[in-house]
């Protein structure tokens, strides 16, 4: 089991641009969740999702979209980056309330 | 708000000390909460899962207060590979609280 990937490791945009973050889980987990934690701050919960098709905001959701075509993936979309996104962005994924963290992406927006 | 609040520190403690890091929680329906571990700039991971009956594993061992509605973490004989940020979540809020760092110094 791979657990929780994510890609790209790491991301360098200039303000305006989009992407989109990529997360993939293989343990059939329903649950899934995007984290951002800025420097020296903790978790801010961004998205989440309960299944395939569901998804709701989090703490922090403004400038991001997702979505949740599949149990395995869980992208998260920028859609017009600010420098105030500049943060690491985490993908987890879990069951029974436990939550499995992906290596995370470092994103830096100038 | 979150469900779970922590007192940010820093703790600076020396090596083989006891350290006890407590998280309050706000929603007195829960019955479970879990801590995790997250090294520097690393991502976090599950660390001990806390029910009413507490947990133990080795050196560190987690207890759920509902009186007072704090959950507790105690780690006995601090090693310096346990200096990390310390976060607390509940089972029914998946927002963490914003974590707790401890330094364990020579």
């Amino acid at each position: 089991n791979a657990g929780v990937t994510q890609t790209p490791k790491f991301q360098v945009l200039k303000t305006g641009q989009s992407m989109t973050l990529q997360c993939a889980q293989d343990m059939n987990h329903e649950y899934m969740s995007w984290y951002r934690q800025d420097p020296g701050m903790g978790l801010r919960l961004i998205h989440y999702s309960v299944g395939a098709g569901i998804t709701d905001q989090g703490e922090v959701p403004n400038g991001y979209n997702v979505s949740r075509s599949t149990t395995e993936d869980f992208p998260l979309r920028l859609l017009s980056a600010a420098p105030s996104q500049t943060s690491v962005y985490f993908c987890a994924s879990g069951g029974g309330g436990v939550q499995y963290f992906g290596p995370g992406t470092r994103l830096t927006v100038t | 708000r979150k469900e779970v609040e922590q007192d940010p520190g820093p703790f600076n403690v020396p090596e083989g000390a006891t350290v006890a890091f407590n998280c309050t929680y706000s929603n007195s329906a829960s019955q479970s909460f879990f801590w995790y571990r997250q090294d520097c700039r690393k991502e976090p991971k599950l660390l001990m899962s806390v029910y009413s009956s507490g947990n133990e594993d080795g050196r560190f061992t987690a207890q759920l207060n509902r009186a007072s509605q704090y959950i507790s973490l105690l780690i006995r004989d601090s090693k310096l590979s346990d200096s990390a940020t310390y976060l607390c979540v509940g089972f029914n809020d998946m927002r963490f609280g914003a974590g707790t760092r401890l330094t364990v110094k020579p």
